[in-house]
């Protein structure tokens, strides 16, 4: 299995401040496309995992662009230009060039 | 709108059988990849299998083998989560969520949208 290792586990942002978050794979994620295959989701409290960011940055239909991925191989990291008070739930990495492994996730908090 | 709608919380004792339903509306339910992901009480997220419904192909994580069946009925646009002898480590909640167009046997990603999720408790 690939294994997905996120840091930092937690994070508490000011509003309106930058957050970053970052997602190692035990291997690369090169797909044959020339794509990466490392997404990003944002599971909001008591709710189900949205999607944010696919093929390592891509954003998804209706994510704000204050949201970014970046990343190549085996680092990736997710960047929020400016933390907003509904930004604040667990993020998850998930790794799909073999079968799909989550990250452990990161909580975000608001200050 | 592209949606998926889960089956209702389930309450069973160890041993008992049990199936969860997805159902997809707003797009071509046969030709897209459902999965199945499980969440443990205040843990993280956890891929479990997926299922093509336009001709059942099945695959699942080595972690799931054996223990679930994914089946699909592609005539009402319903997947499936079984177990036939549940344990109280299969208390969790269970999502499904539609993979993206690209998915393949070379590599799955984008997941959505997602269901609501079931709440399974397994406690005698």
């Amino acid at each position: 299995d690939i294994v997905m290792t996120q840091s930092p586990l937690s994070l508490s942002v000011t509003p309106g401040e930058p957050a970053s978050i970052s997602c190692r794979s035990s291997q690369s994620l090169l797909h044959s496309s020339g794509y990466h295959y490392l997404d990003w989701y944002l599971q909001k409290p008591g709710q189900s995992p949205q999607l944010l960011v696919y093929l390592g940055s891509k954003r998804a239909s209706g994510v704000p662009d204050r949201f970014s991925g970046s990343g190549s191989g085996t680092d990736f990291t997710l960047k929020i230009s400016r933390v907003e008070a509904e930004d604040v739930g667990v993020y998850y990495c998930m790794q799909g060039l073999q079968t799909p492994t989550f990250g452990g996730g990161t909580k975000v908090e608001i200050k | 709108e592209v949606q998926l709608v889960q089956s209702g919380a389930e309450v069973k004792k160890p041993g008992e059988s049990l199936r969860l339903s997805c159902k997809g509306s707003g797009y071509d339910f046969n030709t897209y990849w459902i999965a199945w992901v499980r969440q443990m009480p205040g843990k993280g997220l956890e891929w479990m299998g997926i299922i093509y419904p336009d001709d059942s192909d099945t695959r699942y994580s080595p972690s799931f083998q054996g223990q679930v069946t994914i089946s699909a009925d592609k005539s009402i646009k319903t997947a499936y989560l079984q177990w036939s002898s549940l344990k109280s480590s299969d208390s969790g909640i269970y999502y499904c969520a539609r993979h993206g167009v690209g998915c393949s046997l070379t590599g799955c990603y984008d997941l959505q949208p997602w269901g609501q999720g079931t709440l399974v408790t397994v406690s005698s």
